[in-house]
């Protein structure tokens, strides 16, 4: 899976939107862009995915360059339950198989009250 | 109405002594995979079963085997452990699809394994 560059930390305030950018330049026309995110003390969780055009769901909304090269995760209004650690993981959509995630070093995100 | 179950969350082990962790599932996906997260750093795969089918990552040692009885249920053994596979070990899961791209995992709490 090709790979991803993550700033190591982001601070935000609790209520205010957070972006949180993800760089993947050697990215693939058949990769798709996940995220996932690490509460402390659990597991990762599936947060969303997108391939071309920009995503919501009820976690959050994905908004992907024209040219693909880079994506921003964005939580719309943050909490404190929104601390965590977000990967952001390319998949390639291509074929079958089950491969496992190959996950980069991810952005710890820190919300002040 | 938990998905993927892991038991204990907290598993302690002598230096040396064999040790089995547990991982149960009720969304009847196809896939269970291992990923081993150290202090501090990302889940890294150990291995995954395709059905039946048993897929070994390259870097993974020997010391560490899998065993899937059924669909529900899959183990991870450590036959000897050392000092360094003191970790989280997550269990995860997913149902294929057409590509790789398309799938969801979904993970467990962990077991954190202490080696004394």
């Amino acid at each position: 899976d090709a790979k991803t560059t993550q700033p190591n930390s982001m601070e935000s305030n609790e209520e205010e939107p957070v972006h949180l950018p993800c760089n993947h330049s050697t990215i693939s026309g058949t990769d798709y862009i996940h995220w996932y995110r690490q509460l402390p003390s659990q597991g990762p969780e599936y947060v969303i995915h997108g391939l071309t055009s920009n995503v919501n769901n009820r976690m959050a909304s994905l908004a992907i360059a024209e040219d693909r090269k880079s994506s921003t995760l964005i939580l719309h209004r943050a909490t404190l339950r929104d601390a965590a650690v977000y990967y952001c993981i390319l998949r390639d959509g291509w074929g079958g198989g089950a491969d496992g995630l190959t996950f980069g070093k991810g952005t710890h995100l820190i919300i002040q009250p | 109405d938990a998905m993927v179950i892991q038991n204990p969350r907290y598993q302690v082990t002598q230096f040396g002594k064999p040790v089995t962790l547990s991982c149960s599932q009720t969304l009847n996906h196809n896939v269970m995979y291992w990923y081993q997260q150290k202090s501090s750093q990302a889940p890294k795969l150990l291995f995954h079963y395709y059905d039946k089918d048993f897929n070994n990552e390259a870097d993974t040692p020997d010391n560490f085997q899998s065993r899937r009885p059924n669909t529900s249920f899959c183990f991870l053994d450590i036959r000897s452990p050392g000092l360094g596979d003191a970790a989280m070990y997550l269990c995860a899961t997913s149902r294929t699809t057409g590509g790789r791209g398309l799938e969801t995992q979904y993970f467990g709490p962990g077991t954190r394994l202490l080696v004394l």
